[in-house]
């Protein structure tokens, strides 16, 4: 089992539409939840973060988290073709790992 | 404020030599991570340094090394460079534990590394 998983896609959404994208993870301890987005040939850039169950908003995006089912996922309201782009679910372990890991990333593309 | 900064950003070797990547954290953070993204691929963990000391590696061979000095900056090395090294190496860093518990990473720019 994968430690962080993602639908690798491509997840296709018309302009204007929710984009709903998912990420499991396998560490029952892991406390801190992050997604990045990567654009082609650049590196990954911080857009949430969340720490605690339930949900974040920040702009157009909302993270949302459920400890319970190992589950955290992003939505991306009113999608733009500037929000194409492959997007990084990931998780830092519990206290004794720490370490930061990655999901494979979901490529979304969003069409005019 | 300077954010991460890696250098090179591009490298080209030849096969069986030695590479090394530098990076410079965000000032006050004291972790420093270490990823391989190979073309189309996703970010496989290398390695994470925090104060100095090596705290986890990813599962890559021995040859991948590296060090972080007491600046917090960090150094990865290859050695015995192979074809399938080629890659984007990526550098992020963070603080361990933030205030409120906040541990966000942020990356640098990334180096190219070519091996032919």
């Amino acid at each position: 089992q994968k430690e962080v998983e993602q639908n690798s896609g491509p997840l296709s959404v018309p302009e204007g539409a929710i984009a709903s994208l998912n990420c499991t993870y396998s560490d029952r301890g892991s406390q801190s939840f992050f997604w990045y987005r990567q654009y082609s040939g650049k590196s990954p850039e911080l857009i949430m973060f969340i720490y605690s169950n339930g949900d974040k908003e920040d702009g157009r995006f909302t993270a949302q988290l459920n400890k319970a089912s190992q589950y955290v996922s992003l939505l991306i309201r009113d999608s733009q073709p500037s929000d194409s782009a492959t997007y990084l679910c990931a998780v830092r372990g519990s206290s004794n790992t720490g370490k930061l890991i990655f999901g494979q990333g979901t490529t979304l593309q969003v069409k005019p | 404020e300077a954010g991460v900064t890696q250098s090179p950003t591009h490298l080209i070797k030849t096969r069986g030599q030695q590479a090394t990547l530098r990076c410079s954290p965000i000032s006050g953070h004291t972790s420093v991570y270490w990823y391989q993204q190979a073309l189309g691929l996703g970010l496989q963990f290398l390695l994470w340094y925090d104060e100095g000391e090596e705290r986890n590696r990813g599962n890559f061979p021995p040859r991948f090394s590296g060090r972080q000095f007491p600046n917090y900056s960090s150094e990865l090395n290859v050695n015995a460079l192979e074809l399938e090294d080629s890659a984007l190496y990526l550098c992020a860093s963070s603080l361990l534990i933030g205030p409120g518990g906040r541990d966000e990473a942020f990356f640098g720019q990334g180096t190219r590394l070519t091996v032919v």
